[in-house]
C-alpha cells in the first residue's frame, strides 16, 4: 500500500496561474481532506469530502475548489493563486469521517511569486 | 470552535532524557490525535486517543477527557524524535483543529 500520495512535491507558480494539486488514496477510505500548513504554524482544513460524490469548505475555502473524482481522487484547484497562497498543502483520508484516524500524504509545497 | 493549546512550545532535550507534553482542550472531543511532524515535513499519526491511555514503544498518550487535557510521555528520547508534535482534536459538528504544536530538539 502506497497509503496517500500527492503530486507534484514542489511547484512554483506566478501571481494569476492556475494549477490543481491531485490527492489519491489506496486504502478504500471514505473521508478525504485537503489542508495548509503555513510556516511555524499547525494545519488549517480547507476543504474535505466525507464521502464519494459530496465536498464542503472547511476553515479556510476561499481561492480553493475541490473535486472528488472517485473514492480514491481528492484534487484542489487554486483558479488564480496569490502569493497568500504560498503554503505546504497536505492531503489527508480516513475511513469513518472526521471522528477516525487521518493518514498523511508527504505534502506539496507551493511558492506563489 | 474547539481551543486547542499546547505546551510547552519549544522542548530542548539530551538524549536520553524523558518529557511530558500537554494538550488543553475547551470543549468536550470525540477524536483527539497526536501527530509527529519530522523535520522532513513529514506527518506522522501516533495515536488516536479521544479518552483513556495508549503505549507504542517508548511513547505513551493518556487524555482525560472530563479534565479536556491529554499527554503525549515520550522516554528515553533519540535524536530522531526531532520535530514537531501537534495535538489534533474535533468535536461532533466541528471540524479537526490543530494546536499550536511543540517543537522538539533532542541534542545527541
Amino acid at each position: 500500500n502506497a497509503g496517500v500520495t500527492q503530486t507534484p512535491k514542489f511547484q512554483v507558480l506566478k501571481t494569476g496561474q492556475s494549477m490543481t494539486l491531485q490527492c489519491a488514496q489506496d486504502m478504500n477510505h471514505n473521508s478525504m481532506y485537503w489542508y495548509r500548513q503555513d510556516p511555524g504554524m499547525g494545519l488549517r482544513l480547507i476543504y474535505y469530502s466525507a464521502s464519494e460524490g459530496t465536498t464542503d469548505k472547511g476553515e479556510v475555502p476561499n481561492g480553493y475548489n475541490v473535486s472528488r473524482l472517485n473514492k480514491r481522487e481528492f484534487s484542489l484547484r487554486l483558479e488564480s493563486a496569490a502569493p497568500s497562497q504560498t503554503s505546504v498543502y497536505f492531503c489527508a483520508s480516513s475511513d469513518r469521517g472526521r471522528t477516525d484516524t487521518q493518514y498523511f500524504g508527504p505534502g506539496t509545497r507551493l511558492t506563489v511569486l | 470552535g474547539i481551543q486547542v493549546e499546547q505546551s510547552p512550545p519549544d522542548l530542548i532535550l539530551q538524549e536520553g532524557a524523558n518529557s511530558t507534553l500537554r494538550c488543553n482542550f475547551s470543549d468536550s472531543v470525540n477524536n483527539l490525535q497526536w501527530f509527529h511532524q519530522n523535520p522532513w515535513g513529514q506527518l506522522i499519526n501516533l495515536f488516536y486517543i479521544p479518552s483513556g491511555t495508549k503505549q507504542n514503544g517508548r511513547l505513551s498518550a493518556t487524555t482525560v477527557a472530563t479534565e479536556r487535557y491529554s499527554l503525549l510521555y515520550i522516554s528515553s528520547s533519540q535524536t530522531t524524535d526531532s520535530g514537531v508534535y501537534f495535538c489534533v482534536a474535533n468535536n461532533a459538528g466541528n471540524m479537526l483543529t490543530f494546536g499550536g504544536g511543540t517543537r522538539l530538539m533532542v541534542k545527541p
